[in-house]
């Protein structure tokens, strides 16, 4: 079955820096595009990032635009999320989700959620 | 910039009734709409793409409708199951946006 496993969350002082991984298994990873979501405590689902199949394509939330990156690694099946220049309003679960498709569609599995806190 | 609004925030419905959800869209995203249940402490699970598709696995009692502008998910006689969030969202191809609506919280 399909499982997604995200790792890496902790607390960071602001602007420091933070990775999250994303490990993945029970599909063919290098088919699907991938997505990282956050929430901040209490509050609604915010879309962070996607990366495209083959990673050639991705693209970002205005609100971490120039501070996050993502990346992965076909060969590790795992998804990555670098935080730069963290804020305290960077503080959310972060998921890992698979879209359905190879490039831009909904989100058909969700990781647990990594936990990351921004406070001094 | 699409921006989601969803409607009402919270919808209190008794068991075994009926609850309609609405989400607007700032302009017309075609079909390229999908809704999601959260219940606490859980990720998030899809329920329908394409406004009208339901997911792999998800019952029938769920139903979702509308195209361009106007949006609505429709669950058939509620369980105790189903009060959770229901969140929309807009997927974009190109350029790759996805934007979620602020949420419907269903309770009792």
């Amino acid at each position: 079955q399909v499982q997604l496993v995200e790792s890496g969350g902790g607390v960071v002082q602001p602007g420091r820096s933070l990775r999250l991984s994303c490990a993945a298994s029970g599909f063919s990873f290098s088919d699907y595009g991938m997505h990282w979501v956050r929430q901040a405590p209490g509050k609604g689902l915010e879309w962070v990032a996607v990366i495209w199949y083959d990673g050639s394509n991705e693209n970002y939330a205005d609100s971490v635009k120039g501070r996050f990156t993502i990346s992965r690694d076909n060969s590790k099946n795992t998804l990555y999320l670098q935080m730069n220049s963290l804020r305290v309003e960077d503080t959310a679960a972060y998921y890992c989700a698979r879209g359905d498709c190879s490039t831009s569609c909904p989100f058909q599995y969700w990781g647990q959620g990594a936990l990351v806190a921004v406070s001094s | 910039e699409i921006v989601m609004t969803q409607s009402p925030a919270t919808l209190s419905v008794s068991p075994g009734e009926r609850a309609t959800l609405s989400c607007r869209a700032s302009q017309s995203v075609g079909s390229n709409l999908a809704w999601y249940q959260q219940k606490p402490g859980q990720a998030p699970r899809l329920l329908i793409y394409a406004a009208s598709t339901r997911a792999t696995g998800i019952p029938a009692m769920f139903s979702g409708s509308g195209s361009g502008t106007e949006f609505t998910l429709t669950i058939s006689s509620l369980q105790s199951e189903d009060f959770a969030v229901y969140y929309c969202q807009h997927y974009n191809n190109w350029p790759p946006i996805f934007t979620f609506g602020p949420g419907t919280k269903v309770d009792v």
